[in-house]
C-alpha cells in the first residue's frame, strides 16, 4: 500500500509569483485535505476535496485554490505569493467512511523571498 | 469556532519518567479527538483517537489518552518514556469544523 506522497519536497519562490503543489493520496482514499503549518505552529486547515469537489474550507483567502483529479490526486495552487505564505504544506488523505482518520504526507516546504 | 490549547510548548524528561501532555478544546458539542506525533524528519502519524465509548483510549507505543468531557480535556499519557519518544506532539479535534490542531508540544527525552 503506497502512502501519501507530495511534490516537490522544497520550493523557493519570489513574492508575487504563483506556485502549484501536488499530492497523491493513499491507495483507496477519495478525500484529500490540505494544511498549512507555519514554523512553531500546528497545521491549519486550508480546504478539503471529495470526489473532485471542494468539501469545506478554512480561513484562507481565495488566492489559495485547489483541484482534485479523477484518480483522487490533488493540487494546491497559491497565487500572488506573500512572505507569510512561507510554511510547510501538508496533504492528508482519508478512507471512504473514515473521513476523520487522515493520513499525512511528508509535506512541501515553501519559502517565499 | 473551536480551538485547541496545548499548555506545554517544550517538555524535557529523563528516560523512564512519566509523561502527561495537556490538551483542552473549546467546542461544547460532540467531538472527535486525536493525538498526532511528528518524529524528527518524519511526517505526522496518528497516535490515537477518541470517537465514542470508553473515554480512556490506548494508542501505539504505549501511549494513552483520557477524554474528560466536563473538563473539555484530552490529555496524553505514557507511564515511562523512552529516548525514541522525542518528537512533536499535536492534539487535534473535529467538532463542527474540519480538523483543528493545537500548536504542538515538543518532547525531548534525555538519557
Amino acid at each position: 500500500e503506497t502512502g501519501v506522497t507530495q511534490s516537490p519536497t522544497h520550493l523557493i519562490k519570489t513574492r508575487g509569483q504563483q506556485v502549484t503543489l501536488r499530492c497523491s493520496s493513499q491507495s483507496g482514499h477519495n478525500t484529500v485535505s490540505w494544511y498549512q503549518q507555519a514554523l512553531g505552529q500546528g497545521p491549519q486547515f486550508i480546504f478539503q476535496y471529495y470526489r473532485e469537489e471542494e468539501n469545506g474550507r478554512g480561513n484562507f483567502p481565495p488566492r489559495f485554490s485547489g483541484l482534485q483529479f479523477p484518480n483522487y490526486s490533488s493540487e494546491l495552487n497559491v497565487n500572488a505569493l506573500e512572505l507569510d505564505d512561507s510554511a510547510l504544506y501538508l496533504c492528508a488523505s482519508s478512507n471512504p467512511g473514515q473521513a476523520y482518520e487522515q493520513y499525512f504526507g511528508p509535506g512541501t516546504r515553501l519559502t517565499v523571498t | 469556532a473551536q480551538s485547541v490549547s496545548q499548555h506545554n510548548h517544550h517538555v524535557i524528561l529523563s528516560e523512564a519518567a512519566s509523561l502527561e501532555l495537556g490538551c483542552n478544546y473549546s467546542y461544547g458539542g460532540t467531538v472527535n479527538l486525536f493525538w498526532y506525533v511528528q518524529y524528527p524528519g518524519q511526517h505526522l502519524q496518528l497516535l490515537l483517537k477518541y470517537f465514542s465509548g470508553d473515554p480512556l483510549v490506548k494508542g501505539i507505543k504505549g501511549f494513552e489518552a483520557e477524554f474528560i468531557k466536563s473538563k473539555f480535556s484530552f490529555n496524553l499519557r505514557k507511564p515511562s518514556v523512552q529516548w525514541s519518544d522525542t518528537a512533536e506532539y499535536f492534539c487535534a479535534v473535529i467538532g463542527n469544523t474540519p480538523l483543528v490542531f493545537g500548536k504542538g508540544t515538543r518532547l525531548s527525552v534525555i538519557a
